[in-house]
């Protein structure tokens, strides 16, 4: 079994401020974990994934995440953040049991204000 | 590369009636997905396929159908609509070689579905 908690549904940071969307998993297999973005009225695509090599991951946009076992977590974050990075984001896991499908947490959408 | 591409884009449904999502790719992927997408509730997947002529239920099969004839397309069918039904639903594929795991997934634009 495998599952994902996005903690905080809204997010809002100032233009130019750190962005940290956080997200916790649990899975019974060692997991592969994705970010994936939603911009409006589009359907998702991926900012950057961990398949067991490097903990730390960098992802498109300046976007990176860390791997993080012991507290089985896989928090995203960017040090900057831009008005363009509006958006809904979603955390997903999976595993090698389970035929490639992924689940996704609920979303976090971020607001940058000016 | 038009990648996965879906149809109707929007489409209002009256109680009771039928239709298809029709759903496409052209990256040669052997999985492909149908989710379904509510607000503030993440993505269910509703059913998926790991290559021609296989399908199975995912999170939140019932109301639906699907079938895969074709490695390309993996149309959805929804079956007496019910208001429940109302959400955005998204075709998405991805590869994977048998056993391994880790693969990105590719997600189309949604389609926009009311059922009044």
């Amino acid at each position: 079994a495998q599952s994902v908690t996005q903690l905080g549904s809204h997010v809002s940071v100032s233009e130019g401020a750190l962005v940290l969307l956080r997200c916790n998993y649990s899975s019974s297999v060692p997991p592969y974990l994705f970010w994936y973005v939603q911009y409006p009225n589009q359907g998702l695509q991926l900012l950057l994934k961990y398949t067991s090599a490097a903990t730390l991951v960098k992802g498109i946009n300046g976007f990176e995440a860390e791997f993080k076992k012991s507290e089985t977590s896989f928090h995203l974050t960017k040090p900057s953040a831009h008005m363009s990075d509006a958006a809904e984001y979603f955390c997903a896991v999976s595993g090698n049991t389970n035929a490639g499908k992924s689940t996704f947490g609920d979303g976090t959408m971020l607001t940058v204000k000016p | 590369n038009a990648g996965v591409t879906q149809t109707p884009k929007f489409r209002i449904l009256k109680i009771g009636q039928s239709m298809t999502l029709q759903c496409t790719q052209d990256m040669n992927h052997n999985y492909m997905y149908w989710y379904r997408q509510d607000p503030g509730m993440g993505l269910k997947l509703i059913y998926y396929s790991v290559g021609a002529g296989i399908t199975d239920k995912g999170e939140v099969p019932n109301g639906y159908n699907v079938s895969r004839s074709t490695t390309e397309d993996f149309p959805l069918r929804l079956e007496l609509a019910a208001p429940s039904q109302t959400s955005v639903y998204f075709c998405a594929s991805s590869y994977a070689q048998t056993g391994q795991s880790g693969n990105t997934i590719y997600f189309g634009e949604g389609s926009w579905l009311t059922v009044v």
